[in-house]
């Protein structure tokens, strides 16, 4: 098992421009999900990915986007950045279609700052 | 809808004390239930999880949670305290894919 890595780790962006979150899921995790991270807060639901389309979304708007690859790795894309966009952003992924029993496997996150 | 609600954002025990950290869920439908941990500067690790059958399930580092459907609730436990087990802890209920966590409980160890 290779574990879920992110990259980077750290970034910092100023208000109104637009970043790129990386992820490679765990070999064999056909499914990938984003989940925000507010500081004092659980994790939020951003979307997830399944054979690279996008199989559910929680409540964030359009300019919160996202792309699966063949190759177990995804991307986060966030346009027109505003500073309330500043959290860490958790990628996670699991076996199977997301809607059976299984639980996650979590990366460590990017840690976002908008300024 | 689903909602999870973790009671007490901070809980403190003393080293080889019983740690209770308390969850209570809404689902329309039966959830399934986990518990994450995670530590300083880093991602959610999963403890342990209940899909069906047996309501009491094991988990890693002697953690423990028992499904009460009566009472809506998934609380999490560990008979003795042990300084490492200082983290943050979430309680997810999961439906049709979509994982939604709780606030979160901070877990302080006091030697």
């Amino acid at each position: 098992e290779t574990g879920v890595t992110q990259s980077p780790t750290h970034l910092i962006k100023t208000r109104g421009q637009q970043v790129t979150l990386r992820c490679s899921s765990q070999s064999g995790h056909n499914t990938v999900s984003w989940y925000q991270q507010a500081l004092g807060q659980g994790p939020q639901f951003i979307f997830q990915y399944y054979r690279e389309e996008e199989n559910g979304r929680g409540n964030f708007p359009p300019r919160f986007s996202g792309l699966q690859f063949p190759n177990y790795s995804s991307e986060l894309n966030v346009n027109a950045l505003e500073l309330d966009d500043s959290a860490l952003y958790l990628c996670a992924s699991s076996p199977g279609q997301g809607s059976l029993d299984y639980g996650y496997t979590f990366g460590s996150g990017t840690r976002l700052t908008v300024v | 809808a689903q909602s999870v609600t973790q009671l007490g954002s901070h809980v403190s025990v003393s080293e080889g004390a019983l740690v209770l950290l308390r969850c209570n869920y809404s689902s329309s439908v039966p959830p399934y239930l986990f518990w994450y941990v995670q530590y300083p500067n880093q991602g959610l690790q999963l403890l342990l999880k209940y899909t069906t059958g047996a309501t009491l399930v094991k988990g890693i580092n002697g953690f423990e949670a028992e499904f009460k459907k009566s009472e809506t609730s998934f609380h999490l436990t560990k008979p003795s305290a042990h300084m490492s087990d200082a983290a943050e802890y979430f309680c997810a209920v999961k439906r049709a894919g979509k994982s939604t966590f709780g606030d979160g409980t901070t877990l302080t160890v006091k030697p």
